[in-house]
């Protein structure tokens, strides 16, 4: 079974600019979610999706804005590059998202760097 | 709120000698979910093992076991005969609910561990 798929593995943009990241869940999976790292502040939950709904938002501004598509896929936004949204982007799958036991797949993650 | 405490930056350790990572946690919540994740240098989050708030038993999986101690909030890990792979930053992540059904991850500011020849 294949794993969370990223794309893309690397971009680099300038202030101002807008990206959009992917992600593709495993096989089955209804449920993606979107973490931020970076050194500083460690692993930050941005939001989760489940049935192209978004369920769960992190302490992040409006800049930042996701969606899910029927087949589970997930798209992450981030408009008006600040170079502070330098950091490694991370989606995580799971089946349903629905209890504490439930184990979250995560992917190779994006790497965006903003100059 | 929810807290996972990792206290350890970094820790260092001999090819197959077992180590322990430390990670204590803070919540209210009855109900949670303990998780220990690998991340190598190239970035992706391995999931390792899960111990869950109700579980009477520590959970095992292969070299990995999770040393859960309830009434002291701790949920350490332990990896037995390190191995040159095991080089790794490791993260202490829990999952409660974050209200109307929803579940979030908070993960801690993870352990550096590196293995020596």
């Amino acid at each position: 079974k294949a794993g969370v798929t990223q794309t893309p593995r690397y971009l680099i943009k300038t202030r101002g600019q807008q990206v959009t990241l992917s992600c593709s869940p495993i096989s089955g999976h209804r449920s993606v979610s979107w973490y931020q790292q970076t050194p500083g502040q460690g692993l930050q939950f941005l939001f989760e999706y489940f049935s192209e709904t978004q369920r769960n938002k992190g302490n992040f501004p409006g800049r930042f804005s996701g969606r899910q598509f029927s087949n589970s896929r997930s798209e992450m936004n981030v408009s008006t590059l600040e170079l502070g949204d330098s950091a490694l982007y991370l989606c995580a799958s799971s089946w349903q998202l629905a209890g504490f036991q439930e184990t979250q797949y995560f992917g190779p993650g994006t790497r965006l760097l903003v100059l | 709120a929810q807290k996972i405490t990792q206290t350890q930056p970094g820790m260092f350790v001999q090819e197959k000698e077992a180590v322990t990572l430390d990670c204590t946690y803070d919540t209210s919540d009855p109900s949670y979910g303990l998780f220990w994740y690998k991340q190598p240098s190239s970035g992706e989050m391995i999931f390792l093992i899960y111990q869950g708030s109700y579980d009477q038993q520590n959970a095992t999986e292969g070299r990995y076991s999770l040393n859960f101690q309830k009434a002291r909030k701790s949920a350490n890990l332990v990896i037995s005969a390190s191995q040159l792979g095991d080089s790794a930053m490791y993260f202490c992540a829990m999952r409660t609910e974050s209200g109307a059904g929803s579940y979030q991850l908070t993960f801690g500011k993870g352990t550096k561990l590196s293995v020596i020849p």
